[in-house]
């Protein structure tokens, strides 16, 4: 599976939108982006994944660019409950997911 | 709830002893995943199931490590003579299999393992 780059940490403040890069250069063609958060003692939930095309669902978008070597994440309003470690993984479509250290995103009043 | 369950929610045991956890997926997901977490890092995948089959296991699972599945249902981990390295996070994760095996997995809340 490709290795993803995420920056360590990121601040957002209340109300506004968070934006999370990806870095997957070396995504193959059958290879999907997912995104997880992790919230403190708690276990990874899912948020949104893509292959080529852009995303929505009722937590989040997901753009990917069009050579699919980046993506970002978008937390269009983001709340204090939005604070957590958030994973972008890609994977072909089974199997296990390969966590890196993620984003820590703190959002703030 | 119908999510997936991990009993217990934390263990403390003394080094050298062995530990068994359970998870319980969501009803009729027949793949199985557990990762280990450690402080800091993202979850680390140890080994899966689907059905009662195990089919990948991690080289991070020793030979003290073991899982099991036997009905195709609930899952249990065993460390046997647990070691301070061994503290961890150990969480569970199911999903349903579908064509072409698309589908996110849905995780446990962890069970907090702590050697001393």
């Amino acid at each position: 599976d490709a290795k993803t780059t995420q920056p360590t940490s990121m601040d957002c403040a209340e109300g506004r939108a968070a934006n999370l890069p990806c870095n997957h250069s070396t995504i193959s063609g059958n290879e999907y982006v997912y995104w997880y958060r992790q919230i403190h003692s708690q276990g990874p939930q899912y948020i949104i994944h893509g292959l080529k095309n852009n995303e929505t669902n009722e937590m989040a978008s997901l753009i990917i660019t069009e050579d699919r070597k980046s993506s970002t994440l978008i937390l269009p309003h983001a709340t204090l409950r939005d604070t957590a470690v958030y994973y972008c993984i890609v994977r072909v479509n089974w199997g296990k997911f390969q966590f890196g250290a993620g984003t820590q995103v703190v959002v703030t009043p | 709830d119908t999510g997936v369950s991990q009993n217990p929610r934390h263990k403390i045991t003394k080094r050298g002893q062995n530990v068994t956890f359970r998870c319980d997926p969501i009803s009729e997901h027949n793949r199985l995943y557990w990762y280990r977490q450690t402080l800091g890092q993202g979850p680390e995948f140890l080994t899966y199931f689907q059905n009662e089959a195990q089919l990948e296991k991690s080289r991070l699972l020793s030979d003290r490590f073991s899982a099991e599945r036997p009905k195709g249902s609930f899952s249990t981990l065993e460390i046997q003579r647990t070691e301070q390295g061994d503290s961890a996070m150990y969480l569970c994760a199911s999903s349903p299999s579908a064509a072409g095996g698309l589908r996110e997995q849905y995780f446990g809340p962890g069970t907090r393992l702590t050697v001393t």
